[in-house]
């Protein structure tokens, strides 16, 4: 059983659609994390979210934190080829390890 | 200025035989992250540092596994006796300090394939 299960885990749409990846748990997390991930590129922090039904925006990025603190939903608006990787979800675990989800990979089609 | 380094960035061996990974973190940072990404999945804890010593080597799969930094720099990841299943993306990431509030930068990682 994954600690962070992200859904879809792949997704393939064209330039300019709406799209939205999930990110759940049945734990709570004090704090989530989503990271993008290029091929053959380590992940790179793209927010943090801390407080329950927090909502954080990143141009056409916008991530929100559940209330309950166990999940977390990221919404591209208007997706551009550039938008295209592996989208990770991770949270603070035992001590100062930290859990990476399953990874939603999204292809945006010019 | 400088990101994550890691070297070599591929690395192909037979099963059997040990290798190492090297990986060299941003300049300052205290804090030192492993992790391993297979194919289609995400990055798995390994083992971080605070400084030299391995704070919690919790993550590393056995006894195969070993890593070091010896002055609080440069960290190398060793592997013995190879085994194909060990085949994987190493990935190294540095923080400032420990501490879940500290952003964790990531290395482009070391492909491993063990033949």
């Amino acid at each position: 059983t994954q600690l962070l299960e992200q859904s879809p885990q792949f997704l393939s749409i064209q330039e300019g659609e709406n799209l939205t990846v999930y990110c759940n748990s049945s734990s709570v997390f004090s704090s989530l994390q989503w990271y993008r991930q290029e091929p053959g590129e380590g992940p790179v922090l793209l927010v943090t979210v801390v407080t329950g039904g927090e909502v954080k925006k990143l141009k056409r990025l916008t991530f929100q934190f559940g209330d309950a603190r166990k999940d977390s939903s990221l919404h591209i608006t208007a997706a551009q080829p550039g938008d295209t990787g592996l989208y990770l979800c991770a949270g603070p675990f035992t001590g100062n390890q930290f859990y990476f989800g399953t990874g939603t990979s999204l292809t945006v089609i010019p | 200025g400088a990101g994550v380094s890691q070297t070599p960035s591929n690395k192909v061996t037979e099963k059997g035989k040990y290798v190492e990974l090297r990986c060299d973190p941003i300049s300052g940072h205290t804090a030192l992250y492993w992790y391993r990404q297979s194919l289609g999945q995400g990055p798995e804890f390994l083992i971080y540092f605070q400084g030299t010593g391995a704070a919690d080597d919790s993550g590393l799969p056995n006894d195969r596994f070993f890593a070091v930094r010896p002055e609080g720099s440069v960290s190398t990841l060793k592997i013995q006796r190879t085994e194909r299943g060990d085949s994987a993306v190493y990935l190294c990431a540095s923080s400032l300090t420990l501490g879940r509030e500290n952003t964790q930068y990531f290395g482009p990682g070391t492909r491993l394939t063990v033949l």
